[in-house]
C-alpha cells in the first residue's frame, strides 16, 4: 500500500514563526503535493513538484515556500506565519505517468495564533 | 478554468438504501477523475479512479461512472451502511491529470 506520512497531525504556533510542514512519501512517486482545506472553500492547491529540486505554483502559493531536496521528501515553508494561514494542510503524491491516482496523508491541523 | 461542483451538498438516508451522489465539471478535456472519502479531521482516502477513456470503474459496494462529454460523474452506493457516513469529494486531472480541481464535497449520513 501507498503510504504517505506527515510530520504533526496538530501544530499551534505564534504569529511570525517560521513553520516547517513535512511529508514523505514510501512507493517512489514523482509527483508531491501540497493542498489546503479551508471550509466553504474546498481543498486548493498550493505548491506542487514533478522532480527532486522542481516545482510548480499552485493556485495559492503566497506566503508558503517548499522544498524538495529528495525524492520522497516534500516540506512546506511557511516564512512568517499569519493567522490566515490556520488551516488543514494536507499532502499527496502519485507516479508521473499512467493513472496518476494521488494518494494522501493524513493532514496537519495548523493553528496560528 | 476547471469548476467542480457536487450536488448535493449534504445528504442523509436511511441504512440500506441506495444512493447515488453527483458531481458536475465544466471543461471536459480531462484527463482522469477520482472519487474521495474523508472522515473527519482526516486526510483523504481514495476510492475509485476512473481514466478519461473509461466509462465507469467498480470497488465493492461502489461504483463510479464518467460521461465526459455531458461533463459529469456519479458514485453509486450500494445497500449504505452507518460506516459509509462520511464527506465524498470528486477531483478532477487536467491534461496530465498531475493536477486535480476539487468539489466541495457532500457529506454523508447514513442513518441506523
Amino acid at each position: 500500500d501507498v503510504k504517505v506520512t506527515q510530520s504533526s497531525r496538530y501544530l499551534v504556533k505564534r504569529t511570525g514563526e517560521k513553520v516547517f510542514l513535512e511529508c514523505v512519501q514510501d512507493m517512489d512517486h514523482e509527483n508531491m503535493f501540497w493542498y489546503r482545506q479551508d471550509p466553504g472553500l474546498g481543498l486548493r492547491l498550493i505548491y506542487f513538484s514533478y522532480d527532486v529540486k522542481m516545482k510548480e505554483k499552485g493556485d495559492i502559493p503566497e506566503g508558503y515556500s517548499v522544498s524538495r531536496e529528495k525524492k520522497e521528501r516534500f516540506s512546506l515553508i511557511l516564512e512568517s506565519a499569519s493567522t490566515n494561514q490556520t488551516s488543514m494542510y494536507l499532502c499527496a503524491s502519485s507516479k508521473l505517468a499512467g493513472a496518476n491516482e494521488q494518494f494522501f496523508g493524513p493532514g496537519t491541523r495548523l493553528t496560528v495564533l | 478554468k476547471q469548476e467542480v461542483t457536487q450536488i448535493p451538498a449534504a445528504l442523509s438516508v436511511p441504512e440500506g438504501e441506495n444512493l447515488v451522489l453527483n458531481c458536475s465539471f465544466t471543461d471536459s478535456a480531462i484527463y482522469n477523475l477520482q472519487w474521495f472519502r474523508q472522515d473527519p479531521g482526516k486526510g483523504l482516502t481514495s476510492l475509485l479512479l476512473i481514466q478519461s477513456s473509461q466509462r465507469e470503474q467498480t470497488s465493492g459496494r461502489l461504483n463510479a461512472s464518467l460521461d465526459k462529454s455531458s461533463g459529469r460523474s456519479t458514485l453509486y452506493i450500494a445497500a449504505s451502511q452507518p460506516g459509509d457516513s462520511a464527506t465524498y469529494l470528486c477531483a478532477v486531472g487536467g491534461d496530465s491529470g498531475s493536477r486535480l480541481t476539487f468539489g466541495e464535497g457532500t457529506q454523508l449520513t447514513v442513518n441506523p
